[in-house]
């Protein structure tokens, strides 16, 4: 019940494109799905997240589609450049109490963005 | 912005060795930080929950004799694996939460990538 599935596990794209990431949970308690970028060699660093108050966030090209009663989420990204090529994973938290910041990952996708 | 120092980036040791893998908060005291295992090209796993002042809790399957958390100032968590072995071979994470910052709260260091030979 503490896994989160992330597919696909490798994608490849062309500049401009717009790759879709998806992810499933089936932990109910969970109320803070956050996404990651990860260089190699480097931790993750926050990309976007999202409360599953709202259906939809967009911060500059990153923009997470959040659906509860099926409990999925996805993170698109729009007009993708060769940069973005990286490991993206999706996570999920409990915000509640001592839980803060104990994350599960999903398994990760390797992004890659052809010029 | 908040930073989270990890260091050493890089470690090569011999096996039955012991290496110490600090995590430094460089702006905000946390008081709880959290410490990560990667294996190359698989997701992060949550090790343990490293708390200041107190015991850290470690996740299942984590043998806590093996992966030694002290977290004894509000600024410092350190992750000493003892005997290395090339199995323990491994990129380790910390992360640091900042309750008391607006906006985002959850702040993770560069990495460790330890090598046992």
């Amino acid at each position: 019940q503490q896994q989160v599935k992330q597919s696909p596990q490798s994608l490849i794209v062309q500049k401009g494109g717009i790759p879709i990431i998806n992810c499933a949970y089936e932990n109910t308690a969970f109320d803070y799905f956050p996404w990651y970028q990860q260089f190699p060699g480097k931790g993750p660093a926050l990309l976007i997240a999202i409360r599953p108050d709202v259906s939809e966030k967009k911060e500059g090209r990153f923009t997470i589609s959040f659906n509860k009663s099926a409990k999925q989420f996805s993170l698109h990204i729009m007009d993708s450049q060769p940069g973005d090529s990286a490991t993206y994973f999706c996570a999920a938290s409990n915000l509640g109490g001592t839980s803060y910041g104990k994350l599960t990952f999903g398994q990760g996708t390797i992004l890659t963005v052809h010029p | 912005g908040a930073v989270v120092s990890q260091h050493p980036s890089r470690v090569i040791c011999k096996s039955g060795t012991s290496v110490k893998i600090e995590c430094r908060s460089l702006d905000f005291q946390a008081t709880t930080m959290f410490w990560y295992r990667q294996f190359p090209k698989q997701s992060l796993m949550l090790m343990a929950t490293s708390n200041e002042g107190s015991k850290a809790t470690y996740e299942q399957g984590v043998e806590k004799d093996k992966f030694l958390i002290n977290h004894a100032s509000l600024t410092l968590s350190t992750l000493t694996v003892t005997s290395a072995h090339p199995e323990d071979s491994s990129f380790y994470i910390c992360s640091a939460r900042d309750l008391d910052r607006v906006g985002e709260k959850l702040f993770f260091g560069s990495g460790t990538q330890l090598s046992v030979l």
